[in-house]
């Protein structure tokens, strides 16, 4: 079975920066595509980002880009999101999905198996 | 930036009843690549329809998806207590940037 688990999520004033991880198992990372979708506190699922197999193409939503970045390790099976200058806007829960295959174009955005959120608040 | 409109917002149904819920796109969306992910409270999204029409592995036959260019339809034949939650669609072509409608919640009435 397919497992994405996500951790760092937590407590950080407004400008401060926080590491998410999201560790995979049952997959082999570097085939995929993964993204990160958030949720605020009742409100609906926006996209965040997105990385290819080898973490060569990132692409970000404008709300986010210039202060979060997405990176991988795929010796260790592990996606990453570093945010900065975080604001609390950016309170929400983060979810890691996993994409489609790299080698089938098409389905690099459908979100095919999702872990199960890392809460992140933003307050002083 | 294709832009999805769910209605309605609010769908409140008994289980046993049929329940349609809409999904509009502000541009054709080529290839159906249309999904539809139920979320339950406090759980993450669970992928439910792709292609506009298929059914992911282990999803139910009462779920069904249709619809093709700007108007996409999740029906779920006869609701059953789980099925009670907020269904979200969600655009994915091979653009750089993903979109998903605001969700319709499903209450037992």
């Amino acid at each position: 079975d397919v497992q994405l688990v996500e951790s760092g999520g937590g407590l950080v004033q407004p400008g401060g920066s926080l590491r998410l991880s999201c560790e995979a198992s049952g997959i082999s990372l570097k085939n995929y595509w993964m993204h990160w979708v958030r949720q605020a506190p009742g409100k609906g699922l926006v996209w965040i980002s997105r990385s290819n197999g080898d973490g060569t193409m990132r692409d970000y939503a404008d709300s986010v880009r210039g202060r979060f970045t997405i990176s991988r390790d795929n010796a260790k099976n592990t996606l990453f999101m570093q945010m900065n200058r975080l604001t609390d806007e950016d309170t929400a829960v983060y979810y890691c999905a996993r994409g489609g295959n790299v080698l089938i174009q098409r389905e690099a955005n459908l979100l095919y198996w999702w872990g199960q959120g890392a809460p992140v608040t933003v307050s002083s | 930036e294709v832009v999805l409109t769910q209605s309605p917002g609010t769908l409140s149904l008994s289980p046993g009843e049929r329940a349609t819920l809409s999904c509009g796109a502000s541009q054709s969306v080529g290839g159906s690549y249309l999904a539809w992910f139920q979320q339950k409270p406090g759980q993450a999204p669970r992928l439910l329809i792709y292609g506009s029409s298929f059914r992911a592995t282990g999803i139910p036959d009462r779920f069904s998806g249709s619809g093709s260019g700007t108007d996409f339809t999740l029906t779920i034949s006869r609701l059953e207590p789980e099925d009670f939650a907020v269904y979200y669609c969600q655009l994915y072509d091979t653009s750089p940037q993903l979109t998903f409608g605001g969700g319709t919640r499903v209450d037992i009435k």
